[in-house]
Formats: structure tokens, C-alpha cells, sequence
């Protein structure tokens, strides 16, 4: 039971361009979501996250907005750039701070 | 500051040995965390402890077991390793607080085991 969906395996965009990062959950008691960065051989990072209370948040060039009637989250990265070439895992929680992880999203921004 | 730090980096084990898999963290975080990434999969919490001397079991558990005797470390055993345990295992720690103004888990670089 897969209670955090990411979609699409992989997303191409070109530099300069919008990146745009989906999510979709099932469990309407998570109250907190987060979206982590991942290089190869490296552990994931945090990147930025939204409480349920809230339905947008910015932190320079990224924003996260939630949906909550359609339980969905997204990400956009404007502009991109090459160096956000990673995995990028949206997560969600409900306690303890116990993440559940979706399946990520390669992202690749060419020059 | 280290962060949180895994040893060892790889390993390779053959079916039915034991191992086991440190995490050590210099935060002085309550929490800590071990989780397996598989591809396709995502990140899967493995168990995890809310501070010294205690445990408890995440989503996938089984084949696993783990210690926090002391606050800064956690260690994850495989009493006897099977293929499919084959896996990048990753360390996280956390602040019981720190969640509610935008903090979060930080991970360890990883570890990585193949089961032969």
C-alpha cells in the first residue's frame, strides 16, 4: 500500500526553464510534508517542506504547494539549473516524525 | 561537525553471515532512524528509536535488529544476511522539536551491502 505516490520516474527540463514535481498521498492524517534532494552516493537532503495548515510555501527558487482536497503536493523549481540534477523524494509524516517516502523523481536539466 | 557519519561505507556478505551496521551522530539528536532504499521503492523505515535505550519497529523490520545503548550511536544487525537484504542502508537523526519549525531528519552518506 503505497501511501506516497510519485508518478513520473523522471522529468527533463532545460536549463532556465520551470521544473515541476508531483506527489500524491492517500492518508489524510499525515500533517506534515517535506521534499528531499538526493545525489548519487549521497544521503538525501532537505529541501523544503509544508505543514497541512498551510497551502503554499517558498524558499527562493523552490515552492511547494498543497492540495489538500485532492491530497496532491508539488514542487516547482524556477528557474532550473543544472545543479538540480538529482532524485528528489517527496515525503510525508504523521508522527514521531516517522517519513514515508515516495518512490522519487529523477530530475535532469540539461544546458 | 560530522553530522551523522555510517560505517562501514560497503560491504559485500554472504547469505547467512551476520553483520552490523553503525550510525553515529554529533547533534545530540533524541531520534534516529535506519531505513533501506531499493530501486523502485523509495525510502523504507527499517526501525527506529526516540531516544537511549529504546526501539521500536518501522515498515519493513523483519530480518533486522538494532541497538541504542548509547544517545549519539544506533546500530542495525543482520544476525544472517539474505540477497534480499541486498540494499543501501541510510541513517537519519532528529530533534523531537525541530520538526515543527521546518527541520527534519539528516541522513548519512549510506551504506552500501550486497548479499551474496
Amino acid at each position: 500500500d503505497q501511501q506516497v505516490k510519485q508518478n513520473s520516474p523522471s522529468l527533463s527540463v532545460q536549463e532556465g526553464r520551470i521544473s515541476i514535481l508531483n506527489c500524491d498521498y492517500t492518508n489524510s492524517m499525515f500533517d506534515y510534508f517535506l521534499w528531499y534532494k538526493k545525489y548519487p552516493a549521497e544521503g538525501p537532503t532537505f529541501l523544503i517542506s509544508i505543514s497541512s495548515i498551510k497551502d503554499k510555501n517558498e524558499d527562493g527558487r523552490f515552492t511547494v504547494f498543497l492540495n489538500k482536497s485532492a491530497k496532491h503536493l508539488s514542487l516547482h523549481i524556477v528557474p532550473s539549473q543544472p545543479g538540480d540534477s538529482a532524485v528528489y523524494f517527496c515525503a510525508a509524516t504523521g508522527g514521531f516524525q516517522k517519513l514515508v517516502f515516495g518512490t522519487g523523481t529523477r530530475l535532469l536539466v540539461s544546458p | 561537525n560530522a553530522g551523522v557519519t555510517q560505517t562501514p561505507k560497503f560491504r559485500v556478505l554472504k547469505t547467512g553471515q551476520s553483520m552490523t551496521l553503525l550510525c553515529a551522530q554529533d547533534m545530540n539528536h533524541e531520534y534516529m532512524y535506519w531505513y533501506r532504499q531499493d530501486p523502485g521503492m523509495g525510502l523504507r523505515l527499517i526501525h527506529y528509536s526516540v531516544g537511549e535505550g529504546t526501539t521500536a519497529k518501522g515498515e519493513v523490520p523483519d530480518g533486522y535488529n538494532v541497538s541504542r545503548l548509547k544517545k549519539q550511536n544506533f546500530l542495525l544487525g543482520l544476525e544472517s544476511a539474505a540477497p534480499s537484504q541486498t540494499s543501501v542502508y541510510f541513517c537519519a537523526s532528529s530533534s523531537p522539536d525541530r520538526l515543527m519549525v521546518g527541520e527534519t531528519q539528516y541522513f548519512g552518506p549510506g551504506t552500501r551491502l550486497l548479499v551474496l
